[in-house]
């Protein structure tokens, strides 16, 4: 079992929906917690960053966090053709030689239809 | 407009040939990142360098891998020989670390380099 389990999907939905895209990880060490959008044939990029459990809004993006549970979420809310990328959670936790290293899920694909 | 740059964009090459894919930082970061990404596997973690020096490669096969930083502007991934498992995009970020521990805050990505071994 991987340390990080992110359902690849694929996810579709209407334009207009709330889309929630989830990770659940094993490893207890994870402290920091982000959110990376992929376009096809592009780089990763940062879409939220989160520490602490709890919720952090960022325009129509909402992360949350639950360390108790070890779970993840991000929120879309109004979501909208462009939205429509592969989604991957990262973790970030110490390795050795007090690093720390991220480690991130495989991605969901996410589809907004008009 | 600052961003990381990687050459080739794409390459395709037999096996047991040496593939070597190049990365330019942003200039000023000081952590740079190798990832591979696959279908089965998603983004793993190959290396990870933080002001030129290695902090970790526990991810990457050591037998048949590289990764090096000549100077800030440069880092480099080797494969001798290459192999059709091998076949996978390679991404590499750079980012600023805070301190001399903890994560980065934000790591800028690459276009990749869509590697195929034959």
């Amino acid at each position: 079992q991987k340390e990080v389990e992110q359902d690849p999907g694929p996810l579709s939905v209407p334009e207009g929906a709330i889309v929630s895209l989830n990770c659940t990880y094993s490893n207890s060490a994870f402290q920091y917690f982000m959110w990376y959008r992929q376009y096809s044939r592009k780089g990763p990029e940062l879409l939220m960053y989160t520490y602490s459990s709890g919720n952090k809004e960022d325009g129509r993006f909402t992360a949350q966090v639950d360390k108790s549970s070890k779970y993840i979420s991000l929120f879309i809310r109004d979501s909208q053709p462009s939205d429509s990328a592969t989604y991957l959670c990262a973790m970030w936790g110490p390795a050795s030689g007090g690093s720390y290293i991220p480690t991130f899920g495989r991605g969901t694909s996410l589809i907004v239809h008009p | 407009d600052a961003r990381v740059t990687q050459t080739p964009r794409d390459k395709v090459t037999e096996m047991g040939q040496e593939v070597t894919m190049r990365c330019q930082p942003i200039l000023g970061h000081n952590t740079v990142f190798w990832y591979r990404q696959t279908m089965m596997q998603g983004l793993e973690l190959l290396a990870y360098f933080r002001n030129r020096a290695p902090l970790d490669d526990s991810g990457m096969p050591k037998d048949r891998f590289s990764a090096e930083m000549p100077d800030a502007t440069l880092a480099t991934l080797k494969i001798q020989p290459s192999e059709p498992r091998d076949s996978a995009v390679y991404f590499c970020a750079s980012g600023l670390a805070p301190g001399p521990s903890g994560p980065n805050n934000e790591q800028f990505f690459g276009p990749g380099t869509r590697l195929t071994v034959l």
